[in-house]
């Protein structure tokens, strides 16, 4: 069964500072990666998307994925206060199948700091 | 565009208590709907899916059902609230097929006392 670990827990960074956050994943198969943010009490919003190793730019978020070393990425260009929220890394298995399961982690918890 | 409305936005429910959320996807047509759950400190994980009307899959057993009455409706419920059943609800869409985005709704945080 597939398992999504985010470290750290949590991150505090100053503003206009780069943020990255790391995520694991465990099932090799895996080639479907997206990650999300969620202010608190909202719902998810997506951030960027990834499917083959490299990187994967979209606005102030990259994505960077090793599949071999079951690894992927967020850096976060010039954070502001808003960008204070929960983030959240998904990953599935692009198998053809109708369901689009995704494992999530627990998230991390960014704060931004004027 | 797109825009996908959940109600309500909270509730505070009895345990033992009937629950239904309910969800509304407009501007799309024919997609995959889903039911994610979040308890408070865990993981977001899925609870039903459906591909088309009236076909609902069930991921986790958690009693709890879901039904799809229209194309752009989607109904989480039961007939007994459980102490467990609190937590974060989320509805989300894609366009078909297994690989798509999903955009997620709003929420309902559900408490049960």
């Amino acid at each position: 069964q597939q398992k999504v670990q985010q470290s750290p827990e949590s991150l505090t960074v100053s503003e206009g500072a780069m943020a990255s956050l790391n995520c694991t994943f465990s099932d090799r198969s895996s080639d479907n990666f997206r990650w999300y943010r969620q202010h608190s009490g909202k719902g998810l919003e997506v951030l960027v998307s990834i499917f083959s190793d490299g990187e994967k730019e979209e606005g102030s978020f990259t994505a960077h994925l090793n599949r071999a070393s079951l690894h992927v990425f967020l850096h976060i260009r010039e954070p502001q206060p808003s960008d204070s929220a929960l983030y959240l890394c998904a990953v599935s298995i692009r198998s053809g199948g109708s369901n689009a399961k995704l494992t999530f982690g627990k998230g991390t918890k960014l704060s931004v700091k004027s | 565009a797109q825009t996908i409305h959940q109600w309500p936005v909270a509730e505070i429910k009895a345990v033992g208590s009937p629950l239904s959320l309910g969800c509304t996807i407009k501007g799309k047509s024919s997609p995959n709907l889903y039911w994610y759950w979040q308890a408070t400190g865990g993981t977001l994980q899925q609870l039903f899916y459906s591909i088309t009307v009236g076909q609902v899959e069930s991921v986790v057993q958690l009693n709890l059902s879901a039904s799809r009455p229209k194309d752009d409706q989607f109904i989480l419920s039961t007939e007994k609230l459980l102490l467990s059943h609190s937590g974060f609800y989320l509805c989300a869409w894609s366009l078909p097929g297994g690989s798509e985005t999903l955009y997620f709704g709003s929420g309902t945080r559900l408490t049960v006392l």
